[in-house]
């Protein structure tokens, strides 16, 4: 157990629709990020957080959002979803920004679009 | 920017032989190495790290070693078993960068 909590585990949805993915990084952890892995694509870094503040940006799509809340939990928000979002979308945290501090994954959020 | 090459699988062992993933990377400055693992079903966690020239990074019977100058952190067991059965990351993180960079992942599939 990594102690980077993601939920919901699965989820399934259809085409325009809108879905949050949530994750509590590991206590003490500062720095949130997020990944999609896709079987196309591979694993592709879409956004990281630190302490509430955005700090780097990936391959993360218009469609796509997130933030870091107080308590530093944070949430991945998906919309108008399209066939080709159904991906694996990975949460992970570290106690600061590498590359000092390993990077510790959750579990994943499994989305289906259909 | 930087990249890391893995060899492509999957790889088919039989249980006891000897392992070896091939991975390359190209970065700025001197990066931070990873190998993470991702069972089936499952999330991905980290197998073992290195972080300056010539370190050795092990764990659960597996190793790789920080080459700088062939740019190079293979993955190796000796004896792997079907319980090692997964996809393998290879992965890295610049001195400037904020995030892991990974190869594509290997399958490795041991068959009794």
């Amino acid at each position: 157990d990594s102690g980077v909590t993601q939920t919901p585990k699965h989820l399934i949805t259809a085409t325009g629709q809108r879905v949050t993915l949530r994750c509590s990084p590991r206590s003490g952890d500062l720095s949130v990020y997020w990944y999609q892995q896709s079987l196309d694509q591979g694993l592709q870094f879409l956004i990281q957080y630190y302490n509430g503040e955005e700090r780097a940006k990936g391959n993360i799509l218009e469609r796509f959002s997130a933030q870091q809340f107080p308590d530093l939990h944070s949430e991945l928000n998906l919309s108008s979803l399209e066939l080709g979002d159904s991906a694996l979308y990975f949460c992970a945290s570290s106690a600061s920004p590498p590359p000092g501090n390993t990077i510790y994954f959750g579990e994943g959020s499994w989305l289906t679009v259909v | 920017g930087d990249s890391v090459t893995q060899m492509e699988g999957p790889v088919t062992l039989s249980e006891e032989a000897f392992l070896t993933i091939n991975c390359t990377y190209t970065a700025t400055g001197y990066p931070s190495l990873f190998w993470y693992v991702q069972y089936p079903g499952e999330g991905l966690q980290l197998l073992l790290k290195a972080t300056k020239a010539d370190d050795k990074g092990s764990n659960k019977g597996f190793e790789a070693t920080y080459r700088k100058e062939t740019t190079s952190f293979h993955l190796e067991k000796g004896s792997v078993q079907v319980s090692d059965s997964a996809v393998y990351f290879c992965a890295l993180i610049n001195n400037a960068g904020n995030m892991l960079t990974f190869g594509g992942g290997t399958r490795l599939m041991v068959k009794p």
